[in-house]
């Protein structure tokens, strides 16, 4: 079952501007993560954020976590081309060994 | 490139059948998940092994099983294969059995005709 929900399910900016990526999820975490797909390729890992920590920046990425509202979003600054691609949260169950819930995923297109 | 490898890369195969897809993980990762994303069911968790060990079970069907060697790779088999198993299968893994980042490999694409 898709635990985690992510919104909008398509997003069409411009190139420079900020792209962002909202992520709800329904049971306790352990931690939530953000991967990359390139049209029908393998997932990129970007951000890990633990349960206890309310902000992650990697590069252009910042991730927020609000485990009382239990969302998350994923903000891309200053957005290029190679940044379209689809975007999933996945969250771990605070319970222990299980695998990653996915999202549906945002389908982000840059436009140049 | 995540350090995991999947092979092989595409697999096309006809209802019935039997597939064995494998993948070996990051060099130091104990445990190996496995994944299946389908146009309709999204990316869903299968199964993980944590250093040669069942760890926890996902949406797997019967028909499909696992293992993890003691060189801790591992090898998804898919049995009497239906057209509904067309999907791409991807291996992940991490350095412990929780709370760490899980690397996924390329993926699998089958395609059952």
């Amino acid at each position: 079952s898709q635990q985690g929900e992510e919104d909008p399910q398509a997003l069409s900016i411009q190139e420079g501007e900020n792209a962002t990526m909202n992520c709800s999820y329904k049971t306790s975490i352990n931690n939530l993560q953000w991967y990359r797909q390139n049209s029908g390729r393998g997932l990129v890992h970007l951000i890990l954020i633990r349960s206890n920590e309310r902000e992650k920046h990697s590069g252009r990425l910042r991730v927020t976590l609000d485990t009382s509202k239990k969302s998350s979003s994923l903000l891309i600054t200053a957005s290029r081309a190679a940044d379209t691609a689809s975007y999933f949260c996945a969250t771990e169950p605070g319970g222990g060994a299980d695998g990653l819930t996915f999202g549906k995923g945002t389908h982000l297109i840059i436009q140049p | 490139d995540s350090g995991v490898t999947q092979t092989p890369k595409h697999l096309i195969t006809a209802t019935g059948q039997r597939v064995t897809l494998r993948c070996s993980p990051r060099s130091g990762d104990l445990s190996v998940y496995w994944y299946q994303q389908s146009l309709d069911q999204g990316l869903q968790f299968l199964i993980q092994y944590y250093n040669g060990e069942e760890r926890a079970k996902g949406n797997i069907l019967e028909r499909f099983s696992a293992q993890q060697f003691p060189d801790l790779h591992s090898e998804l088999n898919l049995s009497s294969l239906e057209l509904g198993d067309s999907a791409l299968y991807f291996c992940a893994s991490s350095a412990n059995t929780w709370g760490d980042t899980q690397y996924f490999g390329p993926g699998t694409r089958l395609t059952v005709l």
